[in-house]
Order: C-alpha cells, then sequence, then structure tokens
C-alpha cells in the first residue's frame, strides 16, 4: 500500500539554522510529491511540488526515488516558518486524492 | 475570492446527535473532498467526489455519509455523532487532476463531541 512517512513529530531549531524535514514514501510507480503547510489554525497551503522544482519562501524539495524521499530544505530558518508541515502523496489514476504523512511541527526559536 | 468556504468553523455535539458539514467552492472545480486531520495521524480521507452526483468511499468512511447533489457544495453527515469523531475537518476542492493541478483547502472545521 501508498505510505508517506515523516519521521519527527517535532523539529526545534534556532534562528539562522539550517532546517530539514524528512519525507519518505512507499510507491512503486512514479509518484506526485508535494509539501503543505499548516500555520496555526489556518487552511493546508501548497509550499511544493517535484515536478516544478522551485523554490518557495527559500524552501527547496528534491525528489530521490532511490532512496524513496522527498526531504525539505531551507539553508537559514526564519521565525515565521514555525508551522506544521505536511508531505503528501499521489499518483496519476488516483483521482487526486491525496496520501499525507503523519506530519512534522517545525519550531524556529529566536 | 472565496475559494472553498465551510460552515460551521466550530461545532460541539453531543454523542448521538446529527450534523451536517457544508463545503462550498467557487472555483467550478470537479473534484471534492473531505479528510479529517488528527495529531499524530496527518489527514485521512473520508470521502471524495468526482462530480455532481456522484461519491465514493475514502480510507476512513464509516459513521460518515456524504452528498454532491450540486457541482459546488460537498455535504459531510455525521448521522449519529461519537466522541472518536472529535476531529478537525477540512474540505479540498480540484480541476480534473493531472499534473500540476492544484487542490485548494478550506479553513477547516473544529468538531468536539461529548
Amino acid at each position: 500500500a501508498q505510505r508517506v512517512t515523516q519521521p519527527e513529530k517535532l523539529l526545534s531549531v534556532f534562528k539562522g539554522a539550517p532546517v530539514e524535514l524528512k519525507c519518505n514514501y512507499s510507491y512503486s510507480g512514479s509518484p506526485e510529491l508535494f509539501w503543505y503547510v499548516q500555520y496555526s489554525r489556518q487552511r493546508l497551503q501548497l509550499l511544493l511540488r517535484h515536478i516544478s522544482r522551485e523554490s518557495i519562501k527559500g524552501f527547496t524539495a528534491d525528489l530521490n526515488k532511490g532512496e524513496t524521499s522527498f526531504h525539505l530544505k531551507k539553508p537559514f530558518a526564519q521565525e515565521e516558518d514555525s508551522a506544521m508541515y505536511y508531505c503528501a502523496l499521489t499518483y496519476s489514476g488516483n483521482t487526486g486524492k491525496l496520501i499525507f504523512g503523519q506530519g512534522t511541527t517545525l519550531q524556529v526559536k529566536p | 475570492n472565496a475559494g472553498v468556504t465551510q460552515t460551521p468553523k466550530f461545532r460541539v455535539l453531543k454523542t448521538g446527535q446529527s450534523m451536517t458539514l457544508l463545503c462550498a467552492q467557487d472555483m467550478n472545480h470537479e473534484y471534492m473532498y473531505w479528510y479529517r486531520q488528527d495529531p499524530g495521524m496527518g489527514l485521512r480521507l473520508i470521502h471524495y467526489s468526482v462530480g455532481e452526483g456522484t461519491t465514493a468511499k475514502g480510507e476512513v468512511p464509516d459513521g460518515y455519509n456524504v452528498s454532491r447533489l450540486k457541482k459546488q457544495n460537498f455535504l459531510l453527515g455525521l448521522e449519529s455523532a461519537a466522541p472518536s469523531q472529535t476531529s478537525v475537518y477540512f474540505c479540498a476542492s480540484s480541476d480534473q487532476p493531472s499534473t500540476g493541478n492544484t487542490i485548494y483547502f478550506g479553513e477547516g472545521s473544529w468538531l468536539t463531541v461529548v
């Protein structure tokens, strides 16, 4: 079965430190992978998708099919990055249904 | 620019009561989804719809029913609420899924069953 795993429930870093939020997936075909961000008690917003290979708010993520990973990275964390981050997967023929990881709370301390 | 709107935003129910959550989207999207968000479990799909008049079960459909009588609305019903249904519910919509399509989420509905 398809699965997305985010091994860290909470990641706490100081402002200016590098950040890496881990995401591993299990899917034998060609996945579409996303990172969503949820600021306190707000709606989920799309942060990144792997097909666009763009950088949003300084975040990047690279799909590593060999390691089945899609880790989210930022070289210098900002306090406003504090939020819940979800990695999600879908694939062609899945009618757009997203399979989410458990989520990682990023806490950036001043 | 409303996007995806959910009502109500907050509700407290007693065990056994019924209620309906309404999701409305103004983007003419074909696909709509209901997820529930629970700590440590991420978001899990309850039901979804690929067009007006159609519904299908997701990962955790038990205890819920849905209807899509109008393209812009997707209703989630709880016939007999249970404490295990205490959760945050998110509606989402998208155009026909294809590479590059974005899924838009509502602001969430906080439901407590006591």
